[in-house]
């Protein structure tokens, strides 16, 4: 079975700051890495998506994320944030084989001028 | 070019009734996922069609059914409802293979009181 760790709930964070959001998954198979984000009354939006090949990789609105085997680590990095960043990111991962996502718990991000 | 669509926005049931939610998929897209997002939480996998059948299921019970119609749009299902099912019900398309990322609708909000 796979399973996510988000260990910050809730990351304040002022405007143009740097922000790292932690992501620890569990698998004993080849996995896919997925970051979402979540703004209020709204689905899921990805991010970016690690499959294969380079180990850092960018997506969208300005994050990248960087894939540590060794750690089972899958962290979101921005450097720098805007208030319109403020929403809840969702780490996820499935098997390479097949689509069925696993979440973690989430974490808000907290932009404040 | 239209996102994933789902109907209703929101819904409040009796404990006891049954529900019907309904998914339209990105154009281009034939296969549903179907997830179960709780307040405060990640969502969870219910289950997922491609081909008019159910192609993997989450651990949830029999009372949640769905169906896919050659148009590729699906509905879930949910009979004898409790107050435990209220929640946000995601639906996501994609392509059939495993690196196919999800695409997600805004969500049906239902509650059971």
């Amino acid at each position: 079975a796979q399973s996510v760790t988000q260990l910050d709930s809730q990351v304040p964070v002022f405007e143009e700051a740097p922000v790292e959001l932690r992501c620890n998954y569990s698998s004993s198979v080849s996995v896919y890495l997925f970051w979402y984000v979540q703004y209020p009354n709204q689905g899921l939006q990805l991010l970016l998506k690690y499959l294969s090949g380079s180990t850092l990789v960018k997506g969208i609105n300005g994050f990248e994320a960087e894939f540590n085997k060794s750690q089972t680590s899958f962290h979101l990095r921005k450097p720098s944030v805007h208030i319109s960043d403020t929403a809840e990111y969702f780490c996820a991962v499935s098997n390479t084989g097949f689509q069925k996502l696993v979440f973690g718990t989430g974490t808000r991000l907290l932009v404040s001028p | 070019d239209a996102g994933v669509t789902q109907s209703p926005t929101h819904l409040i049931k009796t404990r006891g009734q049954q529900v019907t939610l309904r998914c339209s998929p990105k154009s281009g897209h034939d296969t549903v996922s179907w997830y179960q997002q709780a307040l405060g939480q990640g969502p969870q996998f219910i289950f997922q069609y491609y081909e008019e059948e159910e192609r993997q299921r989450g651990n949830f019970p029999d009372r949640f059914s769905g169906h896919q119609f050659p148009n590729y749009s699906s509905e879930l299902n949910v009979n004898a409802l409790l107050l435990g099912d209220s929640a946000l019900y995601l639906c996501a398309s994609s392509l059939p293979w495993g690196n196919s990322p999800l695409h997600f609708g805004n969500g049906t909000r239902l509650t059971v009181t």
